[in-house]
């Protein structure tokens, strides 16, 4: 098993630019997590998925969307990048509500 | 205001040293978890208290859950370079159904 999967693995954005970041999982996870992780800040949930065919807003979605393709996809869009969106981006799945995450190797996205 | 308070949040040391580092909150949680991540890749459950007062042990590594289920903290004992990561507590806030929150976790380096 592959586990949590996440690509890119780095991007550079000009500002304005738009990206898809992709993840997927092959953990049979019914609920899937997108954060962002800065210094000090620690993580910061942006969007969650608790079943597919639904999401909702974490603590920071501005400029952000996400889709929950299928069971197994969950991908974060940036309509128009920000200076402020440069971080570390995780895709985590989680089986059961407030159960074990588990964490993909992360999207480092800087933009300019 | 950090639902998950730990301390301290930077910690450096020797290897050899014993350490402990803190999670605490005006909250009571039902459960609540440990992470640790290494640079570069994702966070990665180190194990989970949920019984007041529980005692579990790791290796050199020691989780406590406090009798009121409202702070934990995790002891290392004779601290290696290996252990050096981001350590990280978790818990569900109260109300059910919630999502995981994450606190700002402890940075650790253990130098050789």
């Amino acid at each position: 098993n592959a586990g949590v999967t996440q690509t890119p693995k780095f991007q550079v954005l000009k500002t304005g630019q738009s990206m898809t970041l992709q993840c997927a999982q092959d953990m049979n996870h019914n609920s899937m997590y997108w954060y962002r992780q800065d210094p000090g800040m620690g993580l910061r949930l942006i969007y969650y998925s608790a079943s597919e065919g639904t999401t909702d807003k974490g603590e920071v979605p501005n400029g952000y969307n996400v889709s929950r393709l299928n069971k197994r996809e969950f991908s974060l869009r940036l309509e128009s990048a920000a200076p402020s969106q440069t971080s570390v981006y995780f895709c985590a799945g989680e089986t059961g509500v407030a159960e074990t995450q588990y964490f993909g190797p992360g999207t480092r996205l800087l933009v300019l | 205001t950090q639902l998950l308070e730990q301390s301290p949040q930077f910690l450096s040391i020797q290897e050899g040293e014993n350490l402990t580092v803190y999670c605490n909150s005006s909250s009571v949680f039902s459960s609540l978890q440990w992470y640790r991540q290494e640079p570069g890749e994702g966070p990665v459950l180190l194990v989970t208290v949920v019984t007041g007062g529980e005692v579990k042990k790791l290796k050199r590594l020691t989780f406590q859950f406090g009798d009121a289920r409202k702070d934990s903290s995790l002891h290392i004992t004779a601290a290696q370079p290996g252990d050096t990561g981001l350590y990280l507590c978790a818990a569900p806030p109260g109300v059910e159904g919630s999502r995981l929150t994450f606190g700002e976790g402890t940075q650790l380096t253990v130098n050789p």
